[in-house]
């Protein structure tokens, strides 16, 4: 089956600690994004890449960092310094070539601070 | 700066209805619609893609129009049943947007009642 998987579904992060989110996807596609969504505010964007070793800030970057280091993996590390990062985060991918692509999207990972 | 705007924000309807979900944005250079569904707690499915020279695109019971000039899209949704109760989004692709990102309305959460 083609299309994006993200892990865990469910994370808890204690204060202070820094939590990797992971997101694959064997859809063959040049770019990734990572959005946060909370409720009453929609998605928001956080990273992005275009192409392997190549990544960019989003809207709502700080307390957050990335890594492009394979095609099909785009994780996303959630660090002490975010203040709050209790959300749903959402991994997608498009081919990327111009915007005439469409978006596909993983069913999430929800992170909790206890 | 691309804004978009989903009204209204929760609808319910009866069973065999049709439903028709609206959808704004402020700058009309964009390069795509696309709408998306989302169940609690779940992903982001892919519903339809609209290419800005296209004025509209169906899929079985979903037709979906796009009016670059006015800044609208609709969802329509023929004979409504009560697996279609999620929430439905757009979101388009600015031209000017860095890295092709999708820029998210809020959302309009559709309750289908039997």
């Amino acid at each position: 089956d083609g299309g994006i998987t993200q892990s865990p579904k469910y994370l808890f992060r204690k204060e202070g600690q820094n939590v990797t989110l992971s997101c694959e996807q064997n859809l063959n596609h040049d770019a990734m994004y990572w959005y946060r969504q909370d409720p009453g505010q929609g998605l928001r964007l956080i990273y992005y890449s275009q192409i392997v070793n190549d990544f960019q800030k989003g809207d709502i970057a700080e307390g957050y960092s990335v890594s492009r280091e394979k095609k099909e993996s785009f994780p996303l590390t959630v660090t002490s310094a975010q203040k709050n990062p209790t959300a749903f985060y959402l991994c997608a991918s498009s081919l990327g070539q111009g915007g005439n692509t469409e978006a596909f999207f993983g069913q999430g990972t929800r992170l909790t601070v206890v | 700066k691309q804004e978009v705007t989903q009204i209204p924000a929760a609808l319910s309807v009866p069973e065999g209805e049709n439903l028709v979900l609206n959808c704004s944005f402020t700058d009309s250079a964009i390069y795509n619609l696309q709408w998306f569904r989302q169940d609690p707690g779940k992903g982001l499915t892919s519903l339809l893609l609209i290419q800005s020279s296209q004025r509209e695109q169906t899929s079985g019971r979903l037709n979906a129009s796009l009016d670059k000039s006015s800044g609208r899209s609709t969802l329509y949704i023929a004979a409504s049943q009560p697996g279609d109760s999620a929430t439905y989004l757009c979101a388009v692709i600015a031209i000017k947007a860095a890295g092709n990102k999708l820029t998210f309305g809020g959302g309009t959460r559709v309750l289908v009642k039997p």
